[in-house]
C-alpha cells in the first residue's frame, strides 16, 4: 500500500519569514495529494490540494509543488503569521485502478509554530 | 449546507457499554469515510462506504460496526471497547469515492473508561 512520509516533524518560523513541508510518497499509482491543516481540537481542514497532472498550484500565501518523477510534493507558505501555527498534514490517494481507491493515507504531520 | 454533522462531540462509556457515533451530510455526497485520529497522529481510515456500500474495511475489529442506513447518514457503532480504543473519530465525505477535496466533520471525542 501507499506510505507517506512527511519531514520536519517540528518548525519553528519568525513571522514573516517561509515555511516549507516536503512529503514524500511510494505508489505511483497516487494522483491526488491534499494538505491539511488542524488547529488544537479542531477538525483537519483542507488547504490546498494538487492533482498528479498539474506540476504547481498556488493561493495567495500557500503554494504546492508536485515532482511525479521523484514522488515528492511539498507545501510553501509565504509571509508566515502567527495563525498559520497549526499542525499540517500532507496525504496521498490512488485512483479508481487500485483497491486502496478513495483511501487517503496521511504523513505524520508537521507541528508549524510561528513566532511574532 | 456544506457541512459534515458529527455527534455526539464528547462521549465517555465503560468497557461493557454500547453506543454509537452519527455522521450526517446533506450536501449529495455519495462517499463517507470512518478515521480514527490518536493524539498527535494523523487520521487513519476505518472504513469507506460508496452509494450506502461497504467498499474498504481496514481490518477494523468487529467491535467498531459501522451502518450507512441511506446516503446522508452513517453510523459507528461502538461495543465491548478497551481503554486504547480512546481517540478522536472523524467522519469525512466525498462527492464520490476518491474525489477530491474531503470534508471532515469536528470529530466525536471518544473516551473509554
Amino acid at each position: 500500500g501507499e506510505n507517506v512520509e512527511q519531514h520536519p516533524s517540528t518548525l519553528s518560523v519568525q513571522e514573516g519569514d517561509s515555511a516549507v513541508i516536503k512529503c514524500t510518497y511510494s505508489d505511483s499509482a497516487s494522483n491526488y495529494f491534499p494538505w491539511y491543516k488542524q488547529e488544537l481540537g479542531k477538525r483537519p481542514q483542507l488547504i490546498i490540494d494538487i492533482r498528479s497532472n498539474v506540476g504547481e498550484k498556488k493561493d495567495q500565501r500557500i503554494a504546492v509543488t508536485l515532482n511525479k518523477t521523484a514522488k515528492h510534493f511539498s507545501l510553501h507558505i509565504t509571509e508566515t503569521q502567527p495563525e498559520d501555527s497549526a499542525v499540517y498534514f500532507c496525504a496521498a490517494s490512488s485512483g479508481k485502478a487500485t483497491d486502496s481507491w478513495g483511501k487517503l493515507q496521511f504523513g505524520a504531520g508537521t507541528q508549524v509554530v510561528v513566532t511574532p | 449546507d456544506t457541512e459534515v454533522t458529527q455527534t455526539p462531540k464528547h462521549l465517555v462509556m465503560g468497557m461493557t457499554n454500547k453506543k454509537s457515533l452519527k455522521c450526517e451530510q446533506h450536501m449529495g455526497h455519495r462517499a463517507m469515510y470512518w478515521y480514527k485520529q490518536k493524539a498527535k497522529k494523523p487520521p487513519e481510515l476505518m472504513f469507506v462506504y460508496s452509494y450506502e456500500k461497504l467498499s474498504i474495511n481496514e481490518s477494523v475489529p468487529s467491535r467498531f460496526s459501522p451502518e450507512c442506513p441511506n446516503s446522508s447518514l452513517l453510523n459507528l457503532h461502538l461495543h465491548a471497547l478497551q481503554p486504547e480504543d480512546s481517540a478522536l473519530y472523524l467522519c469525512a465525505s466525498s462527492q464520490d469515492r476518491g474525489d477530491y477535496g474531503y470534508t471532515f466533520g469536528s470529530g466525536t471525542r471518544l473516551t473509554v473508561v
